[in-house]
C-alpha cells in the first residue's frame, strides 16, 4: 500500500512568487491534514479536510494560503504571494474514518521543504 | 490550551548507550492521546506509539520503551542499546477531544538524537 506522497520534495522560490504543494493521501483515507514546521520549531497544524470539505482551518496563517481538495482525493496548498517567513517544511498526513479511529494514527508524508529567498 | 514541551533540543550518545527523550504535556482535557513520531533523515514522520490517558502502563517494544506518568504529565521515551539507525528527530505529540476531536495534533519542538560509533 502506498503511503502519503508529497510533491515536490524541495522548492526554492523568490519572495512574491507563487508555489503549489501537492499531497496524495493513502487511498481511502477521508481525513487529510496539513502541518508546517518552521525553523526547527514545533510542527504546527494548518488545516483538516474530511473528504473535500474543510473541517478545521484554524491554523492557516493568513489569506495568502489556499488549500483545496477537489473530489476528496489529493490536496493542494498554494502560497501566493510567498513571503520569507513561509519557509519551512510542510507535512501532509491522512487518516481513515473507520470505526474506532477517532484518536487513531495519522500517516505522514515526507514533507515539502519550502525555501523563500 | 494544549502544549507539549521537549526540553532536549539535541542529544548525542555513543552506540549501545541507553538514552531517554523527555516529553512533558499540558492539557485540561481528561481524555487525550499521546504519540511519539520519528523523523529519519529521509524526512517522513514515522508513527512509533499512541497512548491514551486512561492507560498508564508502561510499554516496551524491542529496544524502545515508554514511561507515561500522569502525576508529572510526562511521557518519556527510552531507547536501550542505541544504534546508529536510531539517529533521527523524535517528536512527542498530543491530541484531545478539545482539539477537534482527535483531529489536531499538538507537537513538541522535537529532539534531535545523534548516535555515533
Amino acid at each position: 500500500e502506498a503511503g502519503v506522497t508529497q510533491f515536490p520534495s524541495h522548492s526554492v522560490i523568490e519572495k512574491g512568487q507563487t508555489v503549489t504543494l501537492r499531497c496524495d493521501p493513502i487511498s481511502g483515507h477521508d481525513n487529510l491534514y496539513w502541518y508546517r514546521r518552521v525553523m526547527g520549531k514545533e510542527i504546527k497544524f494548518l488545516l483538516h479536510f474530511v473528504k473535500e470539505s474543510k473541517q478545521d482551518e484554524s491554523g492557516m496563517p493568513n489569506n495568502r494560503f489556499l488549500a483545496e481538495r477537489t473530489g476528496g482525493t489529493y490536496s493542494t496548498l498554494k502560497v501566493q504571494p510567498a513571503e520569507l517567513e513561509d519557509s519551512g517544511v510542510y507535512f501532509c498526513a491522512s487518516k481513515s474514518s473507520g470505526t474506532g479511529v477517532l484518536f487513531g494514527e495519522a500517516f505522514f508524508g515526507q514533507g515539502t521543504r519550502l525555501t523563500v529567498v | 490550551a494544549q502544549k507539549v514541551t521537549q526540553a532536549q533540543t539535541e542529544i548525542s550518545v555513543v552506540e549501545k548507550e541507553d538514552v531517554t527523550l523527555d516529553c512533558v504535556y499540558e492539557t485540561r482535557d481528561t481524555t487525550y492521546y499521546l504519540f511519539w513520531y520519528k523523523q529519519p533523515p529521509s524526512g517522513e514522520l514515522v508513527f512509533l506509539i499512541r497512548r491514551n490517558s486512561f492507560d498508564e502502563q508502561n510499554e516496551i517494544s524491542g529496544r524502545y520503551s515508554w514511561n507515561f506518568q500522569k502525576s508529572t504529565s510526562s511521557f518519556n521515551f527510552t531507547i536501550t542499546a542505541s544504534q546508529v539507525v536510531d539517529s533521527a528527530v523524535y517528536f512527542c505529540a498530543l491530541t484531545t477531544i478539545l482539539t477537534g476531536g482527535g483531529n489536531k495534533l499538538t507537537f513538541g519542538t522535537g529532539t534531535q538524537l545523534k548516535v555515533e560509533l
